[in-house]
């Protein structure tokens, strides 16, 4: 299994275009969700998904938007890029326990490092 | 909204000391409490967790303390070493879904 994977590693924009964060899970995981990790702030939920069809707004989802057609993707889209959306973006997934409901542990794609100039 | 505190940003420890991160979090519901490690340009990982039923949990050199009253949890990590160097991170799970996460301790174990 690949985990959860994210393209691309690197991307620098201008400000005003627009492009698509991929995040794919090979784990069958129900929940997908989408942080973005600034320095001094932690990480901070943009969006997340509990099912395919199924979306919801997390701490700081201005300028971001996200659909989840499949069970295995969730991709993250900027409709018009600006500088402060410069950050490390993660994809986290969590799986449904055997008794249905949903376990605590995140798991961690490796990152993409946007930078908006 | 729900917020969780991380004391100190920074943390530097001779190798052998130990060290204590301690988090401080708002949502009286919270329930579950993960501790993540993160090096360098790599993913956080999970080291240690902790359910709000429990007070205490210990993993080899790293233990976890929950006091629900005063809503603060804390690691420990004995016997430092190098290897620990590294960004850990705190978080409550609010609800269901959302993570809250705090803003991190930046470790070094100086050799």
């Amino acid at each position: 299994n690949a985990g959860v994977t994210q393209t691309p590693k690197f991307q620098v924009l201008k400000t005003g275009q627009s492009m698509t964060l991929q995040c794919a899970q090979d784990m069958n995981h129900e929940y997908m969700s989408w942080y973005r990790q600034d320095p001094g702030m932690g990480l901070r939920l943009i969006h997340y998904s509990v099912g395919a069809g199924i979306t919801d707004q997390g701490e700081v989802p201005n300028g971001y938007n996200v659909s989840r057609s499949t069970t295995e993707d969730f991709p993250l889209r900027l409709l018009s890029a600006a500088p402060s959306q410069t950050s490390v973006y993660f994809c986290a997934t969590r799986r449904r326990g055997v008794r249905g409901d949903l376990n605590e542990k995140l798991f961690f794609g490796s990152g993409t490092q946007l930078s908006v100039l | 909204g729900e917020n969780v505190e991380q004391h100190p940003s920074t943390l530097s420890v001779q190798e052998g000391d130990s060290a204590v991160i301690k988090c401080t979090y708002s949502d009286s519901a919270s329930n579950y409490f993960p501790w993540y490690k993160q090096e360098l340009g790599k993913r956080p990982q999970l080291i240690i967790d902790i359910r709000s039923n429990v007070g205490e949990k210990k993993d080899q050199r790293i233990a976890v303390t929950l006091n629900k009253t005063a809503k603060h949890f804390s690691l420990h990590i004995t016997e430092t070493q190098p290897e620990d160097s590294a960004v850990y991170f705190c978080a409550a799970l609010s609800g269901t879904y959302k993570y809250i996460f705090g803003t991190g301790t930046r470790l070094k174990v100086l050799a």
